[in-house]
């Protein structure tokens, strides 16, 4: 099974919305990233957190961690049709520090 | 300037046939991995590589091997060809420490396997 996990699978809302996206993971971390991918693209790397760390602020993004719960989230504020892509969480849990994928989120923006 | 390059970026070849997908990063890195992206957009590690070590998801049939000329460069070479093989092929890229930080991906490589 998947290490993250993201919920929900698919989102769509209205431009000037708040978007938020959670993952859920199994084991203990080191860190656990976000990243982004535009349709047909490569994944681009949004935001890290440590497992040390509650909550990051990146631009309109803002990532929290909860160790205790295994999940973290991702609230994009404001969003805008540029912002439709589907979102991933990835952790560093397993053996080798390999990066492992959710699912991702399929966020539409309509504008 | 494109950090991970991979070539070709798309593949459409018969069952049973052998190919290769190129990676090369010009980021300086000293680790480069292989995922594999189904349809359903699921990303699955595949291979991590380093100039000291090869780790391997071992949930990946030997038919598929990374190769490694040096430090910069990691193809992907699949053997024997199924329909299930069909899927995008991502490369990545990250300056490996104590923890695994950012990676830095290419476009992918879409392969369709007949």
């Amino acid at each position: 099974s998947q290490q993250g996990e993201e919920d929900p699978q698919a989102l769509s809302i209205q431009e000037g919305e708040n978007a938020t996206m959670n993952c859920s993971y199994k084991t203990s971390i080191n860190n656990l990233q976000w990243y982004r991918q535009n349709s047909g693209r490569g994944l681009v790397h949004l935001i890290l957190i440590r497992s040390n760390e509650r909550e990051k602020h990146s631009g309109r993004l803002r990532v929290t961690l909860d160790t205790s719960k295994k999940s973290s989230s991702l609230l994009i504020t404001a969003s805008r049709a540029a912002d439709t892509a589907s979102y991933f969480c990835a952790t560093d849990a397993n053996a080798g520090n390999m990066l492992t994928f959710g699912g991702g989120t399929r966020l539409m923006v309509k504008p | 300037d494109t950090a991970v390059s991979q070539t070709p970026k798309y593949l459409v070849t018969q069952m049973g046939n052998d190919k290769s997908i190129k990676c090369e990063q010009n980021l300086g890195h000293d680790t480069m991995y292989w995922y594999k992206q189904d349809s359903k957009k699921f990303l699955k590690i595949m291979f991590s590589y380093n100039n000291k070590e090869l780790i391997i998801n071992e949930t990946v049939p030997n038919r598929f091997s990374p190769k490694s000329p040096d430090k910069a460069h990691l193809n992907l070479h699949i053997n024997s060809l199924e329909l299930g093989d069909s899927a995008v092929y991502f490369c990545a890229s990250s300056q490996q420490g104590a923890v695994t930080g950012e990676l830095f991906f290419g476009e992918g490589s879409r392969l369709t396997v007949l």
